[in-house]
């Protein structure tokens, strides 16, 4: 079974700066997808950003971009210039190619500071 | 993506009791799905929403405790039945296109107290 861990519950980063969130998994398959959820205090979910395994070039959505390591099965998301809006928990979530389900990680909560 | 509103936004509920949860969608969408988000937990997705069928369950969860309709391609509903304490969490629904869905899109979810 496949299994997504992010081993950071909480992280911090100053306004403007850039932070790393991390997030790992585990799988046997090769076909499958990768993506990065913001759950902000009012609870939507949005959707980040997505990386699709296949692909070697990492996703960039504009201040957000990921690190894709298929060999280490790794799949950080970076966020530059950070601004206070930021601030929400951040879920990493895996889906293989054939299925629809999303296999959440624990998440990592982001403060983010004047 | 798509505009996704959920009925009620939060609810308070006697133990024993059950609440229909109703997830509604600006444009056709091929998929729906539930899931449910315990308290500082992750998510779990609970079942697909079929379009004119049962819904597909996943490992733990049952359709007398949870049952599901979607009767047309905008529209879906979760009963969470006799509830208890422990099921007190928040529940979202997701939608997405093609199957499988490419992205899915979510709810902004409801939260549900059971006292």
């Amino acid at each position: 079974a496949q299994t997504v861990t992010q081993s950071q519950p909480e992280m911090s980063v100053q306004e403007a700066e850039t932070v790393t969130l991390s997030c790992t998994y585990d799988t046997s398959e090769s076909d499958y997808y990768l993506f990065w959820y913001k759950q902000p205090p009012s609870r939507q979910m949005i959707l980040v950003i997505r990386q699709e395994a296949y692909k070697q070039q990492n996703a960039t959505e504009n201040r957000f971009s990921v690190n894709f390591q298929k060999a280490a099965k790794s799949f950080s998301l970076k966020i530059s210039d950070s601004q206070l809006g930021d601030a929400a928990m951040y879920f990493c979530a895996y889906r293989s190619a054939d299925t629809d389900k999303l296999i959440f990680g624990t998440g990592t909560r982001l403060q983010v500071f004047p | 993506s798509a505009v996704i509103s959920q009925k009620p936004s939060r609810d308070i509920c006697q133990r024993g009791t059950s609440l229909t949860i109703q997830c509604q969608v600006d444009s056709q969408v091929t998929m729906m799905f539930w899931y449910r988000q315990q308290p500082g937990q992750s998510l779990t997705l609970i079942a697909t929403a079929n379009q004119g069928s049962e819904a597909t369950y996943e490992s733990g969860f049952v359709i007398d405790k949870f049952p599901i309709s979607r009767p047309n391609l905008t529209f879906s509903t979760l009963t969470v039945s006799n509830m208890s304490p422990e099921d007190s969490s928040i529940y979202l629904c997701s939608v997405g296109r093609g199957r499988p869905s490419y992205e899915q899109y979510f709810g902004p979810g409801t939260r549900l107290t059971v006292t």
